[in-house]
């Protein structure tokens, strides 16, 4: 089975830096996504990492070391609006993405 | 609307009654999943379409939790004798292609609660 571990809840400022951390144990591994999901809304695609390395897009960027099955999501100048629940999730095979429980943020002024 | 839509968006049943959740994919898409999340958690994979075929069905919890795609591309999911565990979102996604290859679309869910 996968295991994917990220933690539960993090608080930050408005304008600061914030990285959250995603663990996981999986066989086969062909990539792990980065999902943001707002309150009462639908999962929303940020980022998918299949090689080592960091991926920039805009404030956000996304690490992945394969070797330690660990990846974090880094977000860069904070903005209220970046309150939300951030999801790390996996492929391996042909298995279906496996979620982790997600990551509550809270940007406070 | 170009995005995945769900109905219906909230769904209130009583216990041992039966339900159906629609899920109209992005026109083209060739996979379509269904998750379901409970508050506080992640999505949890239910099953899984390739058109009208129904590869992965691993995820559906029970008997009573069955989904169809019969024209490859709305689905129903269907769950019978509703109980007070089933309560949760149910989420349909969709992609344009291979399960391993794509970002998940999803649409906004549908809410249903069990008396």
């Amino acid at each position: 089975g996968q295991n994917i571990d990220q933690p539960t809840e993090m608080t930050a400022t408005e304008g600061a830096i914030v990285q959250i951390n995603c663990t996981y144990q999986t066989s086969g591994f062909n990539g792990l996504f980065w999902y943001q999901q707002h309150a009462g809304e639908a999962p929303t695609f940020l980022s998918y990492n299949v090689l080592d390395g960091l991926e920039e897009k805009g404030r956000f960027s996304s690490f992945l070391s394969r070797s330690k099955g660990y990846s974090y999501l880094l977000l860069k100048e904070l903005q209220m609006k970046d309150s939300a629940s951030y999801l790390c999730a996996v492929i391996s095979g042909n298995t279906p993405l496996v979620f982790g429980k997600g990551t509550r943020l809270s940007v406070i002024a | 609307g170009a995005g995945v839509s769900q109905s219906p968006r909230y769904k209130v049943a009583k216990r041992g009654q039966d339900v159906a959740l629609r899920c109209d994919p992005i026109s083209g898409h060739v996979s379509l999943f269904w998750y379901q999340q409970a508050l506080g958690q992640g999505p949890e994979f239910l099953t899984y379409f390739q058109n009208e075929a129904q590869l992965d069905k691993s995820g559906l919890p029970s008997d009573r939790f069955f989904a169809e795609r019969p024209e490859g591309s709305v689905s129903t999911l269907k769950i019978q004798r509703t109980q007070q565990e089933d309560s949760a979102v149910y989420l349909c996604a969709s992609t344009p292609g291979l399960i391993t290859l794509n970002e998940q679309f999803f649409g906004p869910g549908t809410r249903l609660t069990v008396l």
